[in-house]
């Protein structure tokens, strides 16, 4: 049973279009995350919500915008996407915002190409 | 927000010896955790040590903590070329919207 499940895995779009990524966990978690990750492997977080509030929202370009339908899914759909957005979108979750009690738990990522 | 920065960026070593790296931070924390990614995959939990809390064991893994020094390091004694991955430590701030930052990770390469 994957914890953690985003969709999809790879992600290939030409410049311009808009596109989704979808997360779920099944961890009964209260917050989930989305996090960037650079050709460098720097991880950066992009927004969080605690029970479908948001609480965290970095300095994203507002073409990112994630939408938490409830609190077991957290979606990044991403407007006009540019050749800076290829990266690698990973979803998080963790029981707590601080991820006190188990730490956080990681999607497998989504690898995005823009073309 | 503050990041936590892993040092060395690279380690190589052989198969049996330790592996030692370390990270720092800006800014008081709740918690520091470590996290291991293997290339192509999700970031996998390893450990959580607290803020009051100086040293934890897990198998293998070792990780100290030192918070006068703002900094924290991840032992692995007897690596296995299985170790072969990315180390990150994360940090969760102590008060204020308890921003979860990641580090560039100490990437770890275990020769058999």
């Amino acid at each position: 049973d994957t914890a953690v499940s985003q969709t999809p895995k790879y992600l290939v779009t030409q410049m311009g279009n808009d596109k989704s990524i979808k997360c779920e966990q099944n961890l009964g978690h209260d917050t989930m995350y989305w996090y960037k990750q650079d050709s460098k492997k720097f991880l950066k977080i992009m927004f969080s919500y605690n029970n479908k509030e948001l609480i965290i929202n970095e300095t994203v370009p507002n073409r990112f915008s994630p939408k938490s339908p409830d609190k077991a899914h957290l979606n990044l759909h991403i407007n006009s996407l540019e050749l800076g957005d290829s990266a690698v979108y990973f979803c998080a979750s963790s029981q707590h915002r601080t991820g006190q009690a188990y730490g956080y738990t990681f999607g497998s990522g989504t690898r995005l190409t823009v073309v | 927000s503050q990041q936590g920065e892993e040092d060395p960026q690279a380690l190589s070593i052989q198969e049996g010896e330790n592996a030692t790296m370390n990270c720092s931070y800006k800014t008081s924390i709740n918690n520091l955790q470590w996290y291991r990614q293997n290339s192509g995959r999700g970031l996998v939990h390893l450990i959580l040590i607290r803020s009051n809390e100086r040293e934890k064991h897990s198998g293998r893994l070792r990780v100290t903590l030192d918070t006068s020094k703002k900094s924290s390091s991840l032992l692995i004694t007897a690596s296995r070329a299985a170790d072969t991955a990315s180390y990150f430590c994360a940090t969760a701030s102590s008060g204020g919207s308890y921003i979860p930052t990641f580090g560039r990770g100490t990437s770890l390469i275990v020769h058999p």
